[in-house]
């Protein structure tokens, strides 16, 4: 099944403790997303890949990192997480054309107490 | 600047009423336009988009949208609500110019339909 896949889905930690969220995608696709999704903001692009170590700053990069090591995968690092980074966080993909549709992974909650 | 403006934080209408959920946007080149659709705790769906040629593009589940390149516009419609169609509903726009890969979001509206 073709398909986004994020871990973990929930994930409650401390400030300033490293965590990983993992992005996975079995379509082959080029271009990989970070988004964060927060009440009445929307959804913000965090950082995008156009493909294999080729990645790019999104509307708001701060605190995040990410790499683009293998065409499946995407992971975004959080070095110290903050309490402003509480948010829903979604993954996306799409074959790399501008005019694709974008399939989206199924969220991760994240709580930084 | 790309940007994408959902006027309605919520719309609410009965079952089998038509339904109206607006977007406009703003890109310095020509769009590509988006409707995504979130369930409750499911991450986002696609329903339809605008590449080029006709101005009205039919969607799943019976949605539709209408380019209006002179209002700026891509508004959501279904002839007949569903109360399955209650969910947030997002507009997207990605200027088709740029060779960036950056895809910008309206706000989001949320969209109750009561039996």
């Amino acid at each position: 099944e073709a398909q986004v896949t994020q871990n973990p889905r929930y994930l409650i930690t401390v400030t300033g403790k490293k965590l990983t969220v993992t992005c996975s995608q079995n379509m082959n696709h080029e271009y990989m997303s970070w988004y964060r999704q927060d009440p009445g903001l929307g959804l913000r692009q965090i950082y995008y890949s156009m493909n294999v170590e080729v990645t790019d700053k999104g509307d708001v990069p701060e605190g995040y990192k990410v790499s683009r090591k293998e065409k499946r995968n995407f992971p975004l690092i959080l070095e110290s997480p903050s309490p402003n980074q509480t948010s829903l966080y979604f993954c996306a993909s799409s074959p790399g054309q501008t005019q694709e549709t974008q399939y989206f992974g199924p969220g991760t909650r994240l709580l930084v107490l | 600047a790309q940007s994408v403006a959902q006027p309605e934080d919520q719309v609410n209408v009965a079952e089998g009423n038509p339904l109206t959920v607006k977007c406009t946007y703003s890109v310095s080149g020509n769009p590509y336009l988006f409707w995504y659709v979130q369930y409750p705790n499911r991450g986002l769906q696609f329903l339809l988009k605008y590449i080029t040629g006709d101005n009205l593009v039919k969607g799943s589940y019976g949605f539709e949208a209408e380019f209006n390149k002179s209002q700026t516009s891509f508004h959501l419609k279904k002839p007949s609500a569903l109360v399955s169609d209650s969910a947030l509903y997002f507009c997207a726009v990605r200027d088709r110019g740029s060779t960036l890969g950056r895809l910008y979001f309206g706000r989001g509206t949320q969209l109750t339909v009561w039996p």
